[in-house]
């Protein structure tokens, strides 16, 4: 059974603290994602990793960081919380090569005070 | 520059009737597209893609690459239909995964 697993189901932060979101998965694989999901809004990419220590800009990187020391982890950043960063944070995996399916993590509600 | 666009927030059918979410994207380039769904209280998971040309839980989607579009389609809407459907593109190569707005299917019986 695949999985990908994020630390935390919901979090509640308050303004100007660091807050991290951390992602794991079990299937090897290459390319892992971090975005947030607003109604009306779908999914956005934050960003994007294809290997250890690599990373690529999404659509909406402004006041988030991420960091993949390791194939099985990747995790976000946000480095001084502000209350419109409130949301649901997802976190996907998939292979390298295009057309393969994405897995996704069960997603961390995030909410900033 | 890659763009998915689904231009209906939601789509409230009969059950038995019809259903097409639309979606259109913009890629130069070979596109990879796929539809996934999330029911409630699930998480996003694949529905289809269009290198599988296959058909699931009765749904298709045809990729025109003329019109830029990969529309999802059901003759029948069934109840358990009911979900969040969102439209996604990657490239060929692989490489980023970009979503659109989605689409809130809710079929009544």
């Amino acid at each position: 059974d695949v999985k990908v697993t994020q630390s935390s189901r919901y979090l509640v932060k308050r303004t100007g603290e660091k807050v991290f979101l951390e992602c794991v998965q079990d299937m090897d694989h290459e390319n892992m994602f971090w975005y947030r999901q607003d109604p009306g809004l779908g999914l956005r990419l934050i960003y994007f990793s294809y290997d250890v220590k690599m990373k690529e800009k999404g659509d909406i990187p402004e006041g988030y960081s991420v960091s993949r020391e390791k194939k099985e982890r990747f995790s976000l950043i946000l480095e001084s919380a502000s209350t419109n960063q409130t949301s649901m944070y997802l976190c996907a995996s998939s292979l390298l090569q295009g057309g393969t399916e994405a897995f996704f993590g069960q997603g961390t509600r995030l909410t900033v005070v | 520059a890659q763009r998915v666009t689904q231009p209906e927030k939601l789509l409230s059918v009969f059950k038995g009737a019809p259903v097409e979410l639309k979606c259109n994207y913009s890629y130069s380039g070979s596109p990879e597209l796929f539809w996934y769904v999330q029911y409630s209280r699930q998480r996003l998971q694949l529905l289809l893609r269009h290198i599988s040309r296959e058909s699931i839980k009765g749904f298709t989607a045809d990729l025109n690459k003329g019109e830029t579009s990969f529309h999802l389609k059901k003759p029948f809407a069934q109840e358990e239909d009911s979900a969040m459907y969102y439209c996604a593109l990657s490239g060929h190569g692989g490489g980023k995964l970009i979503f659109g707005q989605g689409t809130e299917l809710s079929v009544k019986p």
